[in-house]
């Protein structure tokens, strides 16, 4: 597609629920980003998938947190037994490998709230 | 570790003043520098971008320059818009680990008054 696209884009859900989020990066762009925005916190590395390599999963918070990239494309982001500490917006973003570190593309992002 | 730290907002200008949102890094090796621009209600868009130290990024008026001697890279306007309201990331290249992965500052929102 045009851009990264992310759904849903507004999640809310109950304490204890497990949710996934999904990002579907620009076709062609090997590599996929997952970040979190938290209220005051800026951006937060979580997970890096590049091409079929073993991802770097070492920004993940806690275990309950897990990413998977099916066929080198579409991403998705489960989170087992949400907590309140969890809602932020999760951001998605894609770009070429050996750009120099430049060219990424975001995508607008999930607000999940946890009540 | 590789780190950002911007300017605490919120900042709030009238249209036309000078803008500066200053921003520092801690890097080993040679860090790409990047700002980022966040409009309401959409993802974050690349402004700016210096590779190597003495670099000037520049993009719709705003500008930063890559300092390795003051290890910063502060974003400058001469004259903000309305439209230039939106929150602002800093950020840098980490190519330690997750090769690419961009590390962010905590972002300044800014508003521009009529």
């Amino acid at each position: 597609g045009a851009g990264v696209s992310q759904s849903p884009s507004n999640k809310v859900t109950e304490k204890g629920k497990d949710v996934e989020l999904r990002c579907d990066p620009i076709s062609g762009h090997t590599a996929l980003y997952w970040y979190r925005q938290s209220l005051g916190q800026g951006l937060e590395f979580l997970i890096y998938f590049q091409g079929n390599s073993a991802p770097d999963k070492s920004g993940l918070p806690s275990d309950r947190f897990s990413a998977e990239r099916t066929g080198g494309s579409v991403s998705t982001l489960t989170i087992q037994r949400t907590q309140q500490e969890d809602s932020a917006v999760y951001l998605c973003a894609s770009r070429k490998t050996g750009d120099g570190g430049y060219g990424y593309t975001f995508g607008s992002g999930t607000r999940l709230t946890v009540v | 570790g590789n780190s950002v730290t911007q300017m605490e907002g919120p900042v709030t200008l009238s249209e036309e003043a000078f803008l500066t949102i200053n921003c520092t890094y801690t890097a080993t090796g040679y860090p790409s520098l990047f700002w980022y621009v966040q409009y309401p209600g959409e993802g974050l868009q690349l402004l700016l971008k210096a590779t190597k130290a003495d670099d000037k990024g520049s993009n719709k008026g705003f500008e930063a320059t890559y300092r390795k001697e003051t290890t910063s890279f502060h974003l400058e306007k001469g004259s903000v818009q309305v439209s230039d309201s939106a929150v602002y990331f800093c950020a840098l290249s980490d190519r330690r680990g997750s090769q690419g992965n961009l590390i962010f500052g905590k972002g300044t929102k800014l508003s521009v008054k009529p």
